[in-house]
């Protein structure tokens, strides 16, 4: 079966760098995505990996091993408002997104 | 501004009563789709369309359905079928083919059962 593992939940403080890890088992593989998505709201797109290596894009990173079947996301200086669950997904061959159950982080002053 | 806008944000169905859940989209988007949210868990597709006139089901389709009459609308009905509809339900729209740019949501609609 298909399967996306990222952890539950992580904490993290005010102006520090977090890493959110994601690990897949997919049939086929089109890309990965990141998003975020903040309490009762829509998810928003903030990154897209196809090819092995690092993505940077401001204070957010992303990162793919297609061989060890991983990614992470990298988050520098948090601010308060990065407070969100963020989702991991990975686009099949059919080209259908499976999607992991989201990490939520908490941001402390 | 171009974006998916669904409504209503809250409902609430009586058991046994059937309610549709709006999904318009301004983005000119071919495909469209419908998730379902649920604590700890991950989306998971109800039924999506790459066309007009044309859908089909995804993961978790029975107790649903839906339509496509035109390019912009893709609204989904929640029948009596559904044994736990209480989620939180996304539409999202995206380019066939231009998978880079991800998917575009809606900002969804709770629905509770009463």
């Amino acid at each position: 079966g298909q399967n996306i593992d990222q952890p539950t939940e992580m904490t993290a403080t005010e102006g520090a760098i977090v890493q959110i890890n994601c690990t897949y088992q997919t049939s086929g593989f089109n890309g990965l995505f990141w998003y975020q998505q903040h309490a009762g709201e829509a998810p928003t797109f903030l990154s897209y990996n196809v090819l092995d290596g690092l993505e940077e894009k401001g204070r957010f990173s992303s990162f793919l091993s297609r061989s060890k079947g991983y990614s992470y996301l990298l988050l520098k200086e948090l601010q308060m408002k990065d407070s969100a669950s963020y989702l991991c997904a990975v686009m099949d061959s059919n080209y259908q997104l499976i999607w992991g159950a989201g990490t939520k982080l908490i941001i402390k002053p | 501004d171009g974006g998916i806008t669904q409504s209503p944000k809250y409902l609430f169905r009586k058991e046994g009563q059937n309610v549709t859940l709006s999904c318009e989209q301004n983005l000119n988007h071919d495909a469209m789709y419908w998730y379902r949210q649920d604590p700890g868990q991950g989306l998971r597709l109800i039924y999506y369309s790459q066309i007009v006139n044309d859908f089909q089901k995804g993961d978790i389709a029975e107790g649903y359905s839906v339509s496509r009459e035109k390019k912009e609308s893709f609204p989904l009905t929640v029948t009596s079928a559904q044994k736990n509809p209480t989620a939180f339900y996304l539409c999202a729209s995206s380019i066939p083919g231009q998978i880079t740019y991800g998917y575009t949501f809606g900002s969804g609609t709770r629905l509770t059962v009463v």
